[in-house]
């Protein structure tokens, strides 16, 4: 149980596109999600919490404008990178709060690799 | 916010060698502490996760300990294997809706 899922697993972009990430909870409803994006040797860096029904809330330094975020239902958020240059190449993983007893509890995505090119 | 810390960066063991690692924390006021483990390329599984008011938790031949006065959590595997071989992070929530805090990680190396 509390599988969570990422689409595409990875993605090559011409800079100035727009790419849009999947993140879905399988078999569980999940109120709140979170993005996380990791360089390479680095750690994860929480970019925004994803609470369904409302605004994302970003952290500092991330921008809102470039990297929109939907939860519009309880098993599906979406990250867009927005007008996308290489310095937005990175991986970009999805968390979701646990159901019930699991609730503190994150269980995460499998990731996905941009390259904008 | 809290400041996570992992010791050492890189570890690299014979196979059948315990292996430990180290977490530290800032702010002890901690709900809880996962542990998890990276592949290259991969995202995350969660491996062990203690509450607040545990001191110990043990999966297999994982076991966690949590120190919250002394702001330290310590992952202990036992008879490594070359399956073991990953990172290693540990993460503390920073905020009351469950935000995460992680550690830079330990990367983990089992020799055959």
């Amino acid at each position: 149980g509390a599988v969570v899922s990422q689409h595409p697993s990875w993605v090559i972009c011409k800079s100035g596109t727009s790419v849009k990430i999947e993140c879905r909870s399988l078999d569980f409803q999940a109120t709140t999600m979170f993005w996380y994006r990791q360089f390479p040797k680095q750690s994860l860096m929480l970019m925004a919490t994803s609470n369904e029904g409302s605004k994302a809330t970003y952290e500092q330094g991330v921008e809102k404008d470039k990297f929109l975020i939907n939860h519009a239902s309880l098993t599906l958020s979406t990250l867009t990178v927005t007008s996308a240059h290489p310095e937005d190449s990175s991986f970009y993983i999805c968390s979701a709060r646990g159901p019930g007893g699991f609730r503190d509890e994150q269980f995460f995505g499998p990731g996905t690799r941009l390259t904008v090119l | 916010k809290q400041e996570v810390t992992q010791i050492p960066a890189a570890l690299s063991v014979p196979e059948g060698e315990n292996l430990v690692l180290n977490c530290s924390f800032t702010d002890s006021a901690i709900y809880n502490l996962q542990w998890f483990r990276q592949d290259p390329g991969k995202g995350l599984t969660s491996l062990l996760l203690i509450q607040s008011s545990q001191r110990e938790q043990t999966s297999g031949r994982l076991n966690a300990s949590l120190d919250k006065s002394s702001g330290r959590s310590t992952l202990y595997i036992a008879a490594s294997q070359p399956g073991d071989s990953a990172t290693y992070l540990c993460a503390v929530p920073f905020s009351n809706d469950y935000k995460l805090s992680f550690g830079a990680g330990t990367t983990v190396t089992v020799r055959a």
